[in-house]
C-alpha cells in the first residue's frame, strides 16, 4: 500500500517552455504533499509543501512564480516549471505524508529526471 | 532549527561484510522520527527504517539495524551481509514531531559501493 505514482519519468523540453510533472497517490489520500530538487551526488532539497485544497508553501529561496504547485484533490498534486531554463534541470521528487503525526510515513514518487536544451 | 549530519561522503564494502553509516542530528524538540532511505541510482527513494525518539528499543528490519544513541543524538544504521544489490546511496532523515507540516530534513547522503 501507500504507493505514489509520478509522472513522467523523464522528461526533455526547450528553454522557454513549461513542464508540468504529476504526482498520484494510487490507494490512500495524500493530506500533505512536498516536492524536492536534487542534483546529482546531493541530497534532496525541500522546495515547497502542499495541503490539499489551499496554496503551497515555498521555501525560502524557492520562486513560487517558476515552481507552481497545484494540490487540488487528495490524490493529486502538481509542480509546473514555468518557462524553464536549463539551470532548472534537475531530478524533481515528490512525498506524501500517510498516517497521523506521530506515526506518519512518507511515501515517495519515482522521480523525475527534467532536461532543458 | 534542525540538522543532520552524515560525515561519510562515499564508503566501499566487501559482499556479505556489514557496513555501519553514520548519522548524528542535532534539534532542540524532544519528540522526532528518525528515518533512513536508500536510493539508488535509478533515483527512487527507498524506506529502511525508522526509529521514534521515544522508542525503548532500536529498530530492526530484516537485515538492517539501527544503532540509536540518544544521548548523543546518533542514529547509524548498520547493514549486515551486504549484497551487490545494496549499492546506493544512504539518507538519514529527522522529522521533529512538533513539526505539523511534518518535514523531513535530510543529510547530505552516504554513497556505498559493495565490491564482490
Amino acid at each position: 500500500g501507500a504507493v505514489v505514482s509520478q509522472h513522467p519519468s523523464w522528461v526533455i523540453c526547450k528553454s522557454g517552455t513549461s513542464v508540468k510533472i504529476e504526482c498520484r497517490s494510487l490507494d490512500f489520500q495524500a493530506t500533505t504533499m512536498f516536492w524536492y530538487r536534487q542534483f546529482p551526488k546531493q541530497s534532496l532539497m525541500l522546495m515547497a509543501t502542499s495541503n490539499e485544497g489551499s496554496k503551497a508553501t515555498y521555501e525560502q529561496g524557492v520562486e513560487k512564480d517558476k515552481f507552481l504547485i497545484n494540490h487540488a484533490s487528495l490524490t493529486l498534486s502538481t509542480l509546473t516549471v514555468t518557462s524553464a531554463h536549463p539551470e532548472d534541470s534537475s531530478f524533481y521528487i515528490c512525498s506524501a505524508r500517510w498516517g497521523r503525526q506521530g506515526t506518519a510515513g512518507y511515501t515517495f514518487g519515482s522521480g523525475t529526471r527534467l532536461t532543458v536544451v | 532549527a534542525q540538522k543532520i549530519t552524515q560525515t561519510q561522503p562515499g564508503m566501499f564494502v566487501q559482499e556479505k561484510e556489514a557496513v555501519t553509516l553514520d548519522c548524528t542530528y542535532d534539534t532542540s524538540d524532544p519528540s522526532y522520527g528518525l528515518f533512513w532511505y536508500k536510493q539508488p541510482s535509478s533515483g527512487e527513494m527507498i524506506f529502511l527504517i525508522y526509529q521514534g525518539s521515544y522508542d525503548q528499543q532500536n529498530a530492526t528490519e530484516g537485515r538492517y539495524s539501527l544503532n540509536f544513541q540518544k544521548a548523543r543524538k546518533s542514529a547509524n544504521l548498520v547493514i549486515s551481509a551486504s549484497q551487490l544489490g545494496d549499492s546506493a546511496m544512504y539518507f538519514c532523515a529527522m522529522r521533529p514531531l512538533t513539526d505539523s507540516w511534518g518535514k523531513l530534513q535530510f543529510g547530505a547522503g552516504t554513497q556505498v559501493v559493495v565490491t564482490p
